[in-house]
């Protein structure tokens, strides 16, 4: 299978803790984003890569949290210090430069619950 | 700016009525509109996209979408519903030459056999 792949799909963890996804795009796509999803509501737009650069980090996204990718290929999302309102679906999606019509692909979802 | 509306958290239709699932949006600059659907527990598929060629964009699973830009609607059809159209659809909009995607809150469609 040649799509978005993310891992882990579940992740369980207590209160302060820290916890680190990653993303693995489509290999030929250049651009990766990251985007949260909390029940009841669309994804919510967190960051973007186009290859290594992150170009835009969204206000969601607190100090608490980083992503990395660091040879333009997969992708890491850590969060520090997790807190009971970080439980979400975060999303990674991918795609290819072209003239901008940005159909973005999309992996299954890791699912965070922090207890 | 840029934004999504959809109208309906929640549609239920019977198996083999009209499907309509609306959405309008908010752009500055001529926009890219997206459907996708989200079946549970699993990422958003593309149903169809619209980037300013056609207005009336065919996707996949027999579903069409028309962009009308007076009424800045890109609502969401389909003929007939089968049983395994279930699941949660989401509009989505971006615009100008930047690549962040904004998305509606979600319309979860039911099918009632």
């Amino acid at each position: 299978d040649t799509g978005v792949s993310q891992d882990p799909r579940h992740k369980i963890t207590k209160r302060g803790q820290n916890v680190t996804f990653r993303c693995d795009p489509i290999s030929e796509h250049n651009r990766l984003y990251w985007y949260r999803q909390t029940l009841g509501q669309g994804p919510e737009f967190l960051t973007y890569f186009q290859n290594e650069a992150q170009l835009e980090k969204s206000r969601l996204l607190s100090d608490r949290f980083s992503a990395e990718r660091p040879k333009g290929s997969f992708s890491t999302l850590e969060i520090q210090r997790t807190e009971q309102g970080d439980s979400a679906m975060y999303l990674c999606a991918s795609s290819l430069t072209d003239s901008g019509h940005n159909e973005q692909f999309f992996g299954p979802g890791t699912r965070l619950t922090v207890l | 700016a840029q934004s999504v509306t959809q109208l309906g958290s929640h549609v239920s239709v019977s198996e083999g009525a009209l499907v309509l699932l609306r959405c309008n949006y908010s752009s500055s600059v001529p926009p890219y509109l997206f459907w996708y659907v989200q079946y549970p527990n699993q990422g958003l598929q593309l149903l169809l996209k619209y980037t300013s060629a056609a207005t009336l964009v065919k996707g996949i699973n027999g579903f069409e979408a028309e962009f009308k830009k007076s009424e800045t609607s890109f609502h969401l059809t389909k003929p007939s519903a089968h049983m395994s159209d279930a699941a949660e659809y989401f509009c989505a909009v971006a615009s100008g030459g930047y690549q962040k995607v904004t998305f509606g809150t979600g319309t979860k469609l039911q099918v009632i056999p």
